[in-house]
């Protein structure tokens, strides 16, 4: 069974902090993404990544980084965390050759900014 | 005009009921869709592929219209354990995907 992990559930922070939210999966697999999820607007891509090392933005990345020094962890990190930054984080992977656009989703971090 | 765009809903349907949810996409050269499901606080899971003419899987039935660029989702005999937001998701190349807003449902007993 695949298997993605996020490092917590919720978190609250402060404006201003820097924060990191990690993302592990156990399926080898290539491709993995940041979302965010906000009601009304649906799934938003943030970045993605392809392998280690690589990334690309995707429709939202303004406010965010990533890093993936291994290839079964992605991490996002917020620089300077906004209020407008308060969603629901999600982080996905798939494989590059098997089913592609079959992406599996953590469970999600709910981020709260005040 | 939005990539992929669905009704939000809610539906609220009975048990039993047959409910269809559309969606419409944009991109014209779109080969294939996805129905991914997402249960309330937990995150989307792949539902259903549809290519060319749809797909079939026990009560669901996914379809395509090319013509009128839209993908549709029947469900028949509807279940409570059914209820749950329905994303259309549109291939973007290079394993993205673009997500649809979602269509909500309830099945009431």
């Amino acid at each position: 069974d695949v298997k993605v992990t996020q490092s917590s559930r919720y978190l609250v922070k402060r404006t201003g902090e820097k924060v990191f939210l990690e993302c592990v999966q156990d399926m080898d697999h290539e491709n993995m993404f940041w979302y965010r999820q906000d009601p009304g607007l649906g799934l938003r891509l943030i970045y993605f990544s392809y392998d280690v090392k690589m990334k690309e933005k995707g429709d939202i990345p303004e406010g965010y980084s990533v890093s993936r020094e291994k290839k079964e962890r992605f991490s996002l990190i917020l620089e300077s965390a906004s209020t407008n930054q308060t969603s629901m984080y999600l982080c996905a992977s798939s494989s590059l050759r098997d089913r592609p656009y079959e992406q599996y989703f953590g469970p999600g971090t709910r981020l709260t900014v005040t | 005009r939005k990539e992929v765009e669905q009704d939000p809903g809610p539906f609220n349907v009975p048990e039993g009921a047959t409910v269809a949810f559309n969606c419409t996409y944009s991109n014209s050269a779109s080969q294939s869709f996805f129905w991914y499901r997402q249960d309330c606080r937990k995150e989307p899971k792949l539902l259903m592929s549809v290519y060319s003419s749809g797909n079939e899987d026990g009560r669901f039935t996914a379809q395509l219209n090319r013509a009128s660029q839209y993908i549709s989702l029947l469900i028949r005999d509807s279940k409570l354990s059914d209820s749950a937001t329905y994303l259309c998701v549109v291939p973007h190349g290079g394993g993205k995907l673009i997500f649809g807003q979602g269509t909500e449902l309830s099945v009431k007993p």
